[in-house]
This record gives C-alpha cells, structure tokens and sequence, in this order.
C-alpha cells in the first residue's frame, strides 16, 4: 500500500540558509501534520493542514511556513536556519482529523 | 507538566516474557488514544487505536481507563522484534486542533 512520501530523506544546509521540506500523504488523505523528533525526544507536534487550510499550529518557529496544495502535497519552508533546527522532520497524514496517522519516513536534517 | 507522561524505561524482558506499558494524559477531553512503534532513527508507526472497551491485537492489547486517564499496552509472549521504543499518542481535539501529544516513549528490549 502506498505510504506518505517525504523528500529528501537526507539534507545538509548551513546557519543561516533556507530548506524546504516536501510531503506527499496517503492517496485520499485530506489532513498532514508536521512533527520534529530532536535527539532522544519525542515526536513535537508543529503544523497541520485539514482540506489545504491550516488546522492546528504547534511550536513551529515564526521563521518557518507551511502549506497545503491542492493535491494535498505539502511544503515545510524553513528559512535562517540555526543549530537547533538539526532533528527528523517527519510528515504524517490521516483520513480526517482525529483518525490514526500514518508517518513518513522523515528528513534528517543537519545545520552545520 | 506534559500532557502524556511515560515511563522511559528501559524494560529488558527475555523472550516470551509479557510485558506492560502504562501513560497517562492530562485532558479529561481527549478523545483519541494510541500506541506507535519507533525503531531507531525510524518514523513512528501505528501498532493500534485504542479504543474505550479495550482491544487486542494478536499478542498485543489496549485498554483505556478514562476515569484514572491512562492508557496501557500489553505484550504477550515477547519476541526479539518487538524491540523498539513504543510511544503513546493522545489526540486532543479543542477547537480547530487536531495534533498528536506523544510521550517520551518507553523503551522495550527482548533478550534472547
């Protein structure tokens, strides 16, 4: 079965530059949700999209956006880059809210 | 406080063994309870919905108790796969939101 698709899997930036992160959820899936996993820690909830309006908004730095298109691919811009941004991004989408989610298999992303 | 709290373990159990996992979560409201499984550097996959009445899965079983607001996951008859992290997720569905709380995870590994 198809699964949630992110690109890159793997991605070396500097402080300072900008990144962007890409998402591709379930066929038929309307809701994605951005979580970071630093080191050791668990999943941090950052921003969802139900139907390509953003649903719920978590601790996602002001220096990143997102969005939804209407294919329901979704964009995970980061721009000023810092040390602390190094963690797996990972993108989740499910069939509606409150329906389980079902994850990517993440970006590492490494700040040098 | 975080509003799902886990034991981080680790459990070292031998094969066979069972083994239980208990979280617990802070808002009375929440309405949509879960257990994932985290492989190292991994994304998080979805091992079962927990639902009100308890549900099995194989070697594997939920309950939720909303009066004291936990929930547990037990595994039966442990096998070295099922070595991971397991990481319960609490959906909290306010106005507009929609996001998983994690928590830190429990760490479980299967001696031969």
């Amino acid at each position: 079965a198809a699964g949630v698709i992110q690109s890159p899997r793997h991605l070396i930036k500097e402080k300072r530059e900008t990144a962007t992160l890409k998402c591709y959820p379930i066929p038929r899936h309307d809701t994605v949700y951005w979580y970071q996993q630093g080191p050791g820690q668990d999943p941090q909830f950052l921003i969802s999209f139900y139907e390509k309006m953003q649903s719920d908004k978590g601790s996602i730095p002001d220096r990143f956006s997102a969005q939804q298109f209407s294919d329901y691919h979704s964009e995970l811009n980061m721009s000023s880059l810092e040390l602390g941004d190094s963690a797996l991004y990972f993108c989740a989408s499910s069939l509606g809210p409150l329906k389980p989610q079902h994850f990517g298999d993440g970006t590492r992303l490494s700040i040098l | 406080r975080k509003e799902v709290e886990q034991d981080p373990g680790p459990f070292n159990v031998p094969e066979g063994a069972t083994v239980a996992f208990n979280c617990t979560y802070s808002n009375s409201a929440s309405q949509s309870f879960f257990w994932y499984r985290q492989d190292c550097r991994k994304e998080p996959k979805l091992l079962m919905s927990v639902y009100s009445s308890g549900n099995e899965d194989g070697r594997f079983t939920a309950q939720l108790n909303r009066a004291s607001q936990y929930i547990s996951l037990l595994i039966r008859d442990s096998k070295l796969s099922d070595s991971a992290t397991y990481l319960c997720a609490v959906n909290n569905e306010k106005a507009g939101a929609n996001n998983l709380f994690f928590g830190t995870g429990t760490r479980l590994t299967v001696i031969p």
